[in-house]
């Protein structure tokens, strides 16, 4: 039973574009998320996180958005760059952040030049 | 620099081997984990540590086992019981109740 899902396996965009990649949750208990980003053959790197306290945070060109009521948020990449291409993992944790993070499937972000 | 280092990057063993991962952080982080990645399934947890010596099974155990006798260290043995241990293995550190992980460069272990 997948409590953190990541519908989409890819999404293509054109530099300068936004990225909109979404994420989904089942477990209510889940209160603090985080974002994630991978390249091949290397550790996944943190890229943003949010409690479930605020609504949005923003850092530079990424911006997470949580809507509690759909137990859905979004990363926004504001403008894409071929850089961003890689594959992003959306996870969560309960109590605070300080249980342990259940992580989605990922998807596969390519940025376009 | 502070960090995680997983050792070997690729590993190559026998079917009915057991082998064992090396993982050790200089971040003076309490909490350590290992996840598996497999094509499609995204990050899956093996087991985790919050202290030393203590352990917990995550979602996928079964053929595993790791050991946590000091603080820097959390070694993964894939024992011959694993039915398919093919597959990139990663280890991560968080520091004690915080989310954020940081995660080494994994190793990649093939078994032929």
């Amino acid at each position: 039973d997948q409590q953190v899902k990541q519908n989409s396996p890819s999404l293509s965009v054109q530099e300068g574009r936004i990225s909109i990649l979404n994420c989904d949750y089942t477990n209510s208990m889940f209160d603090y998320f985080l974002w994630y980003k991978k390249y091949p053959a290397e550790g996944p790197t943190f890229l943003i996180s949010i409690s479930s306290i605020k609504d949005k945070n923003e850092d530079g060109r990424f911006t997470v958005f949580l809507n509690k009521s759909a137990k859905h948020l979004s990363l926004h990449i504001v403008p894409s760059q071929p850089g961003d291409s890689a594959v992003y993992f959306c996870a969560a944790s309960a109590k605070g952040g300080s249980e342990k993070l259940v992580f989605g499937k990922g998807m596969k972000l390519t940025v376009n030049p | 620099d502070g960090g995680i280092t997983q050792s070997p990057k690729y590993l190559f063993r026998k079917e009915g081997q057991n082998v064992t991962l090396s993982c050790e952080q200089n971040l003076n982080h309490d909490a350590m984990y290992w996840y598996r990645q497999d094509p499609g399934q995204g990050l899956r947890l093996i087991y985790y540590s919050q202290i030393v010596n203590d352990f917990q099974k995550g979602d996928i155990a079964e053929g595993y086992s790791v050991s946590r006798e000091k603080k820097e260290s959390f070694p993964l043995t894939v024992t011959s019981a694993q039915k398919n241990p093919t597959a990139f293995y990663l280890c991560a550190s968080s520091a004690y109740r915080a989310a954020e992980a940081f995660f080494g460069q994994g190793t990649r272990l093939t078994v032929v």
